[in-house]
């Protein structure tokens, strides 16, 4: 099974910020990756699928990059409304593992 | 509108058996892999169960292999958990998941992420 890590497992950030969250799967993964955010109670949303396709009405400010192994996530200038936890999947092959999350909150 | 809507959840006994059903409605449902997705209390997200749209491909998370059977009837727009042998550890609320697929010229499927996701349907295991 393909193990997915994430790091940070938290980051505490201000309005305004460039963040970066980084990906990493235990084997390759080709460009086979997605990115959610989830709020506390909601569903995930799907921001970025094959690791930088930016979903319909997602912000621009959010991006992703990265294959084979090693992903980022950026957020280029943080918004109140995207404190959150973010987690990537890998869907390359089953079992469809999630990473652990990362969770950004207000510094 | 496009919608996923679970039912069947409830508190049950370990060792005990349940059967999760999601209704997919606003889109045609042999268009898509679908999938289960859980999340324990103030855990993060873990990938279930996936199935093709036509069946033809299966897969299970090691934590449920064997106990857990994924389903779909397309005709009934419908997608199914069959849970068995249930333990404390899988206490969950269960999201229903729809992922966009396509085919290359050999017909192997890749998968998307998951687009639409349920409400989720909340599963206690406990004595």
């Amino acid at each position: 099974d393909i193990q997915m890590t994430q790091s940070p497992s938290s980051v505490s950030a201000s309005v305004g910020d460039r963040v970066t969250i980084t990906c990493r799967a235990s084997q390759g993964i080709s460009s086979w990756l997605a990115w959610y955010q989830q709020k506390p109670g909601k569903a995930p949303k799907l921001l970025i699928d094959t690791a930088s396709s930016l979903q319909s009405g997602v912000p621009s400010r959010f991006s992703g990059s990265g294959s084979g192994t090693d992903f980022t996530l950026t957020i280029s200038r943080l918004q109140p409304e995207d404190f959150a936890t973010y987690y990537c999947q890998q869907t390359y092959s089953f079992p469809f593992t999630f990473g652990p999350g990362t969770k950004v909150d207000i510094k | 509108e496009v919608q996923l809507v679970e039912s069947g959840g409830g508190l049950v006994q370990p060792g005990t058996s349940l059967r999760l059903s999601c209704a997919a409605s606003g889109f045609t449902l042999t268009d898509y892999a679908m999938h289960w997705v859980r999340q324990a209390p103030g855990k993060g997200l873990e990938w279930v169960s996936g199935i093709s749209w036509n069946s033809d491909d299966i897969g299970y998370a090691d934590s449920v292999k064997g106990r857990f059977t994924i389903s779909r009837d397309n005709a009934k727009n419908s997608l199914y958990l069959q849970m068995d042998s249930l333990r404390a550890e899988d206490t969950a609320l269960y999201f229903c998941a729809r992922i966009p697929y396509s085919n290359d010229d050999n017909n192997y499927s890749y998968y998307y992420g998951v687009d639409v996701w349920g409400q989720g349907t909340t599963v206690t295991v406990s004595s």
